[in-house]
């Protein structure tokens, strides 16, 4: 256990639905990550928090929306997905943004599969 | 220019030999270096960090970096099949994103 929890595990869904992923860090971490992994391609980061402050949105589509109400939880809501939307999904967490001590560790992951 | 550039693999190697895993990075400014093992269906898991120019070592791992090349590598000695796996290189650039190399697949043969 990392500290990092993710959930669901697993998620099936229409495009026509509307899912969120939860994220929870029990680690007094102040900075939080979404990242997208997709079969044989390299992680994407897509979102990043911190302090509850998102500091970057890697062109990230308005279909995938995330929300941060305080520093240990992370939120990605999905709506209107497309079927290469289907992926991993990661959550990680880390003390800082930069510098020492700042490595990001991960949750178990949501696979998301949109059919 | 890939912003993290990792060798894909896979790097196939004998049981008890030295692994030597390599990594570039393209933002001179970066400070912070990891290395993360990822197996199959699982999430990415911390091996090392790194910050500073030389050698670190912990257990059978040792990472390397020289800031100048922009270049951080990992040893994994006396391998075993329980190392095969995905690594993955990690640079914080721009001083807040965490931006990971597409990873390079090894093989330990028995």
């Amino acid at each position: 256990e990392t500290g990092v929890t993710q959930t669901p595990r697993h998620l099936v869904m229409g495009m026509t639905n509307k899912k969120s992923l939860k994220c929870e860090q029990h680690l007094g971490h102040n900075a939080m990550y979404w990242y997208k992994q997709s079969a044989k391609k390299p992680l994407e980061l897509m979102f990043v928090y911190n302090f509850k402050e998102q500091t970057e949105n890697n062109s990230v589509p308005s279909r995938f929306s995330p929300e941060c109400p305080n520093s240990s939880h992370l939120f990605l809501h999905l709506h209107t997905l497309q079927p290469e939307d289907s992926a991993l999904y990661l959550c990680a967490s880390s003390r800082g943004t930069g510098g020492q001590g700042t490595e990001a560790f991960f949750g178990q992951g949501t696979r998301l599969t949109v059919v | 220019q890939k912003e993290v550039e990792q060798n894909s693999g896979p790097l196939s190697v004998p049981e008890g030999a030295i692994a030597s895993l390599n990594c570039t990075y393209s933002d001179r400014g970066s400070q912070s270096f990891f290395w993360y093992r990822q197996y199959s269906g699982k999430s990415p898991e911390l091996i090392m960090s790194i910050y500073s120019n030389g050698d670190k070592e912990d257990g059978r791992f040792t990472a390397q970096l020289n800031k100048a090349s922009q270049y951080v590598s990992l040893l994994i000695r006396d391998s075993q099949p329980s190392d095969s796996a995905t690594y993955l290189c990690a640079v914080i650039l721009g001083g807040f994103k965490t931006i990971f190399g597409a990873g390079t697949r090894l093989f330990v043969k028995a």
